[in-house]
């Protein structure tokens, strides 16, 4: 059973335009939540979390939101550039206990220039 | 700073054959997680080690799957003997307790292709 879901399986947006990556989680437990980002024939790098404390953590471009009643957190970045063009996968994990995380099937973004 | 080191990156083996992944966490993490990762798919947890004690390998096929964590810093993940549905992508992790939270990196991962 999934605890993490993508439904979008791929996103298009215009080159300086928003990107809005969602994710939809089952487990009630879930504390933290990470986004990663991964291009071909790398490992998924880090890219940005936030405690289930917060609502809202902001990096650069970067922001996630949590919506902890609805189960749901977003990505979004601005504006989006060609070289943000990869498969963002979404995970989460509870922080008391085994820390393991639980990913999403991921999401393809392609900026186009 | 290095990121987690993995080799092979890519491995061609055919099936009934045993293979052998290694990896090299970042310096002083001490929790290291291996992931296997199907096309289309996220990362699913295959073992977590603290330190050099397996703290869950719930996930690992164990009949063929095996792993080690001598000295609490190297790894080898091994498949004997290797079968079709063996093929993925095979994710080494180590991770670092935040403020927030544990975040955990990733290796550029192993490519297995079973014929």
């Amino acid at each position: 059973d999934q605890q993490v879901k993508q439904n979008s399986p791929s996103l298009s947006v215009q080159e300086g335009r928003i990107s809005i990556l969602n994710c939809d989680y089952t487990n009630s437990m879930f504390d933290y939540f990470l986004w990663y980002k991964k291009y071909p024939a790398e490992g998924p790098t880090f890219l940005i979390s936030i405690s289930s404390i917060k609502d809202k953590n902001e990096d650069g471009r970067f922001t996630v939101f949590l919506n902890k009643s609805a189960k749901h957190l977003s990505l979004h970045i601005v504006p989006s550039q060609p070289g943000d063009s990869a498969v963002y996968f979404c995970a989460a994990s509870t922080q008391t206990g085994a820390n393991n995380l639980f990913f999403g099937t991921g999401t393809r973004l392609t900026v186009i220039p | 700073e290095a990121g987690v080191v993995q080799s092979p990156r890519y491995k061609i083996i055919e099936k009934k054959q045993p293979v052998a992944f290694w990896c090299n966490p970042i310096s002083g993490h001490n929790t290291l997680y291996w992931y296997r990762q199907n096309l289309g798919q996220g990362p699913e947890l295959l073992i977590r080690y603290e330190n050099e004690e397996a703290v869950d390998d719930s996930q690992l096929p164990k009949d063929r799957f095996s792993a080690e964590r001598l000295k609490g810093v190297d790894s080898t993940l091994k498949i004997q003997p290797a079968e079709l549905g063996d093929s993925a992508v095979y994710l080494c992790a180590s991770s670092v307790m935040g403020t927030a939270g544990e975040t955990q990196y990733f290796g550029p991962g192993t490519r297995l292709l079973v014929l």
